[in-house]
């Protein structure tokens, strides 16, 4: 069974512009989770989106957004670039979802963005 | 909200000794406990969870972990460290009332030879 794939893995990009990141799930899962992960803030979550329907927001601008089709597929976009953005940003995927706190998620390798 | 706390951002030991890693956790509800494992440039893996059964939870590669609700921790161990367990270590809480996980700011663990 193929894991949680991310394209693309590295990603180099300049203040302003803006990015768009994809995830596949494992095949079946129908709940894709996104984190962001830096040195100085850890892990923090994003979103999750159930089928095509975002469930839950983190704390996040709205420059940070989010979609999933109805292959189970996600993507996340950010907009208007800042320095700070730099992060991995590892994506995850549930068979359930993150509703009922129990379900196991299953993470891909990541994106790397850096923002110059 | 449910939060967790990892007491040592990086943890030494040398092949073959006790590993121990510390979590403690908030949660106004039973939660859920999860351990993962992250490797250089990779995803994370989940070492084990906890949701209410048993107490003590085995995992994959020899760890544990105890769920201790007086103690609010749930701390992650292994009995001797081997070389390729070098990695960071997250402990991790949810509970049936919120639609997030929250994660702990991870434990680096060096291996001696």
């Amino acid at each position: 069974k193929a894991g949680v794939t991310q394209t693309p893995r590295y990603l180099i990009k300049t203040r302003g512009q803006q990015v768009t990141l994809s995830c596949s799930p494992i095949s079946g899962h129908r709940s894709v989770s996104w984190y962001q992960q830096t040195p100085g803030q850890g892990l923090q979550f994003l979103f999750e989106y159930f089928s095509e329907t975002q469930r839950n927001k983190g704390n996040f601008p709205g420059r940070f957004s989010g979609r999933q089709f109805s292959n189970s597929r996600s993507e996340m976009n950010v907009s208007t670039l800042e320095l700070g953005d730099s992060a991995l940003y590892l994506c995850a995927s549930s068979r359930q979802g993150l509703a009922g706190g129990r379900n196991e998620q299953f993470f891909g390798p990541g994106t790397r963005l850096t923002v110059l | 909200a449910q939060s967790v706390t990892q007491l040592g951002s990086h943890v030494s030991v040398s092949e073959g000794a006790l590993v121990l890693l510390r979590c403690n956790y908030s949660s106004s509800v039973p939660p859920y406990l999860f351990w993962y494992v992250q490797y250089p440039n990779q995803g994370l893996q989940l070492l084990l969870k906890y949701t209410s059964a048993a107490t003590l939870v085995k995992g994959i590669n020899g760890f544990e972990a105890e769920f201790k609700k007086s103690e609010t921790s749930f701390h992650l161990t292994k009995p001797s460290a081997h070389m390729s367990d070098a990695a960071e270590y997250f402990c991790a809480v949810s509970d049936r009332n919120n639609n997030d996980m929250r994660f702990g700011a991870g434990t680096r663990l060096t291996v001696k030879p």
